[in-house]
């Protein structure tokens, strides 16, 4: 079966200060990896996905997040924090199995709180 | 472009008793899935609907149940509520439930409190 574990329950960064969130995944086959975003009382906004291609991945709001297969990791970076970026950060991973048969389910992280200070 | 959107944003209701949510998903998207947010077991899937068809289920009671209309709304539902059935329910649609990089989005959720 297929997981994704995110180590840190929460990650404290000064504004202006790169940010990192950690995911690593494991799968049996092609990972397909998405992060999204949570604020309070809300649902999920997606930020950005890897699919194939470029290891390095760009999203939004100056979100990037980088795969490494050897790693199996999928960490979110962004070069400069803002406080508006504090928020609950999930990350993701496609059913590789059900995807075969067409299925759309998503398997995620416990989550990370971000925390961006002044 | 609308979003997904989830009515009602908030519902109080009693043990024992059913509620019904609804989900309208982007227009185009065909594709629907249900997500149950808590604070002890995160976010788990619930079921998976395309073209009024159940694709997947996860693992929860027979109490919860689904479906989806021609128009691609999609309700679900849950019977006999107890206490642990409060959560955040999330809707999520996508395009199509094919292989490739649909990635999906969310509704804001439903806020369900059972007391």
């Amino acid at each position: 079966a297929q997981s994704v574990a995110q180590p840190e329950d929460q990650v404290n960064v000064a504004e202006g200060n790169p940010l990192t969130v950690k995911c690593t995944y494991s799968v049996s086959g092609n990972p397909y990896l998405f992060w999204y975003v949570q604020y309070p009382n809300r649902g999920l906004q997606f930020l950005l996905k890897y699919i194939t291609g470029d290891n390095l991945v760009k999203g939004s709001y100056g979100f990037e997040a980088e795969f490494n297969k050897s790693q199996t990791s999928f960490h979110l970076k962004k070069p400069s924090a803002l406080v508006s970026d504090s928020a609950l950060y999930f990350c993701a991973v496609r059913d590789v199995v059900l995807l075969t048969g067409g299925g759309n389910k998503l398997t995620f992280g416990t989550g990370t709180q971000l925390k961006v200070e002044l | 472009k609308a979003g997904v959107t989830q009515t009602p944003r908030y519902l109080i209701k009693t043990r024992g008793q059913q509620v019904t949510l609804s989900c309208s998903p982007i227009s185009g998207h065909r594709s629907v899935s249900w997500y149950q947010q808590t604070p002890g077991q995160g976010l788990q899937f619930l079921f998976e609907y395309f073209s009024e068809t159940q694709r997947n289920k996860g693992n929860f009671p027979g109490r919860f149940s689904g479906r989806q209309f021609s128009n691609s709304r999609s309700e679900m539902n849950v019977s006999t509520l107890e206490l642990g059935d409060s959560a955040l329910y999330l809707c999520a649609s996508s395009f199509t439930p094919g292989p490739m990089n649909t990635e999906a989005f969310f509704g804001q959720g439903t806020r369900l409190t059972v007391v």
